[in-house]
């Protein structure tokens, strides 16, 4: 079955910019017919759709993040990629990726990598 | 502040049943039948337990269903088991430029 593994680095500092990828195995993402998308979670809060993008590279962001916001596909690797620019202490939050239909449901889901924002 | 309203805590013993709502507007929940509801465990990912508001993706136990009515959605536990004490959160499409909005989450307490 489909897995989701999101990786990269747990320490951003303020203004700089948070990069995660997630990688998928057990199907393709050139596939078509899904969405591939990232979505957040606060400590201790709940649930904020950042954005998704399909496998052919068009792509669509939550407005409150859209100014600061790319989401990247690479094929070749059955990988897609999330970059955050400008990032503060309310970016701290767990990262998930997660395969799903647009505007529809999220499964699944990867483990979640927790990104925090220090200097 | 989420855009769809559900209860803070729920609770529930085991073999009872219960219900959490997730109400929103026509713009989402009333207007579409694009409602899911996610099951997250402490530490761990949502797990996709409903989804098109009524339906079951494969292995999620039969005790859990969805239903809709006007501008709220509910999801019904029935037959409660320890397993199922978690955190709840539904989720709808809207047709605002936001796209998809999640409720705040309902922890669900098995006494």
């Amino acid at each position: 079955q489909v897995q989701l593994q999101e990786s990269g680095p747990g320490l951003v500092k303020p203004s700089q910019t948070l990069s995660l990828t997630c990688t998928v195995s057990g199907g393709s993402i050139s596939s078509g017919g899904y969405y591939w998308s990232w979505i957040r979670q606060h400590p201790g809060k709940g649930l904020e759709w950042i954005g998704y993008i399909y496998y052919s590279g068009s792509t669509y962001y939550n407005p409150s993040l859209k100014s600061r916001v790319t989401i990247s596909v690479d094929t070749s690797k059955n990988q897609f990629s999330l970059k955050l620019s400008s990032v503060t202490a309310a970016d701290t939050a767990v990262y998930y990726c997660a395969r799903g239909r647009t505007g529809d449901w999220f499964d699944p889901w990867g483990q979640g990598t927790l990104v925090t924002v220090s200097s | 502040q989420s855009a769809l309203t559900q209860p803070a805590s729920v609770s529930g013993s085991p073999g009872q049943s219960i219900t959490i709502s997730c109400t929103g507007t026509s713009s989402d929940v009333g207007g579409y039948n694009y409602v899911s509801w996610y099951q997250q465990h402490p530490g761990k990912a949502p797990k996709l337990m409903i989804y098109e508001v009524s339906n079951r993706p494969s292995g999620v136990p039969d005790r859990f269903s969805g239903s809709k009515s006007g501008n709220t959605a509910s999801l019904t536990i029935s037959g409660l088991q320890a397993e199922d004490e978690a955190d709840y959160y539904c989720s709808s499409y809207t047709s605002s430029s936001t796209l998809v909005v999640f409720g705040g989450g309902t922890k669900l307490t098995v006494l």
